[in-house]
């Protein structure tokens, strides 16, 4: 089945620095990925579509210069969560849809400290 | 735009009982998908099932089954002889029948199986 493969699993910065989260489409061609953020106990909330060699479409409240998405190529679409600060540590998630299901990456915990 | 509503928090049955999750939607689409995912403590998306509107016919998979009623937009998650490993949030989801487009979920249901 297809697989989206995302990195890292887990990771702790300082507060101010950058993190990159990676999302790797491996037996398909992603040409969109959508990102979600998940908090405790909650749903996924959507953050942003990316779409391979254009600009993402961000939802609403979603600060565009703060979480950058990069998608330039059809397995590989990007978060970058910029000056990271205590409140942007959560749970984000990838997925794409290579047929009439979606699929999911496992998952990134971000703590920002 | 759509919407989906899983009006159960939570939710707590004891091993080997049947249970049932609860979602409505609402879209003035004609086709779509519905689905059914699974989220155990290790935050994997996992998929339990999926119904597709135009078919008419309720998707089982194993223990797990729907009831899609389409004109009152109700798709609820039965699950039979529950065991310990269906501890997990569930979500509800909608998605459009074709094309690169968002799934909308719900809020969740947080079910317990005790022993």
């Amino acid at each position: 089945g297809a697989v989206v493969s995302q990195h890292p699993s887990w990771v702790i910065c300082k507060s101010g620095t950058s993190v990159k989260i990676e999302c790797r489409s491996l037996d398909f061609q992603a040409t969109t990925m959508f990102w979600y953020r998940q908090f405790p106990k909650q749903s996924l909330m959507l953050m942003a579509t990316s779409n391979e060699g254009s600009k993402a479409t961000y939802e609403q409240g979603v600060e565009k210069d703060k979480f950058l998405i990069n998608h330039a190529s059809l397995t590989l679409s990007t978060l970058t969560v910029t000056s990271a600060h205590p409140e942007d540590s959560s749970f984000y998630i990838c997925s794409a849809r290579p047929g009439y299901g979606y699929t999911f990456g496992s998952g990134t915990r971000l703590t920002v400290v | 735009a759509q919407t989906v509503t899983q009006s159960q928090p939570e939710m707590s049955v004891q091993e080997a009982e049947t249970v049932t999750l609860s979602c409505t939607y609402d879209t003035s689409e004609n086709n779509y998908y519905l689905f059914w995912y699974k989220q155990p403590p290790s935050r994997q998306m996992i998929l339990v099932i999926r119904q597709e509107a135009y078919k008419q016919q309720n998707a089982t998979e194993n223990r797990f089954s729907v009831n899609f009623q389409k004109a009152a937009k109700s798709f609820s998650l039965k699950i039979s002889d529950s065991q310990l490993g269906d501890t997990a949030m569930y979500f509800c989801a909608f998605g459009p029948s074709q094309g690169a487009q968002k799934l909308v979920f719900g809020q969740g249901t947080r079910l317990t199986i005790n022993p």
